[in-house]
């Protein structure tokens, strides 16, 4: 079964405490993004990656932190700096360009609120 | 930078009608992509549709349609005869495909649109 896989799909966390998100894809592509969304305000960049060992913080990186070890998984934590984490978190990848163009495929998000 | 809106928070239709989903955008670029996508009950993004800014023909796609005018910079999604499981968040997004920002995807705000028996 081919790919973006996001677990878990519901999480619980207390506050005060650090939790991490799972995001493994085996589509082979490069770069991966964690877009967060909450009602009424659309999708907004967390952080991406366009190779292995190497990210960059998107629009709101604050409260938040990834790893690229390897090209098929992003994992995404959500520290107790995050002041207001309860969201659904959506991961992606992106395809070559010439061949996708730009086109960037979602996971089936995880929803995560703190209780 | 860029900026896409969808100015219809919600839209409710009768099953069979059409519906026009507006999506406007602004970037300063000349080379960008646009995108539908389509978010039902169950949270993921289903990918609908890319454009890219040399190709301003409509699309049609089944029940699906999209009108591209780069003279108002509208790129508007229209579905035919809806059904029930047209309902659902639809997002356009936009992304700029020159030099280093071509990794970022700008979503508007999303129309929720519900289909009525």
């Amino acid at each position: 079964d081919g790919g973006i896989t996001q677990s878990p799909k519901y999480l619980f966390r207390k506050e005060g405490q650090n939790v991490t998100l799972s995001c493994e894809q085996n589509l082979n592509h490069d770069a991966m993004y964690w877009y967060r969304q909450d009602p009424g305000q659309g999708l907004r960049l967390i952080y991406y990656s366009q190779i292995v060992n190497d990210f960059q913080k998107g629009d709101i990186a604050e409260g938040y932190s990834v790893s690229r070890e390897k090209k098929e998984s992003f994992p995404l934590t959500v520290t107790s700096a995050q002041k207001n984490p309860t969201a659904f978190y959506l991961c992606a990848t992106k395809g070559p360009r010439v061949s996708s163009g730009n086109t960037i495929y979602f996971g089936e998000g995880s929803w995560l609120t703190v209780v | 930078a860029q900026k896409v809106t969808q100015a219809q928070t919600e839209i409710s239709v009768v099953e069979k009608e059409d519906v026009t989903l507006d999506c406007v955008y602004e970037t300063r670029d000349t080379t960008y992509y646009l995108f539908w996508y389509k978010q039902p009950p169950s949270g993921e993004l289903v990918f609908l549709i890319r454009r890219n800014s040399f190709d301003e023909q409509n699309e049609i796609s089944g029940r699906y349609s999209w009108n591209f005018q780069k003279s108002t910079s509208s790129f508007n999604f229209t579905i035919t005869a809806s059904q029930v499981v047209d309902s659902a968040v639809y997002f356009c997004a936009l992304s700029e495909a020159s030099g280093g920002s071509n990794y970022k995807l700008t979503f508007g705000k999303g129309t929720l649109l519900t289909v009525n028996p």
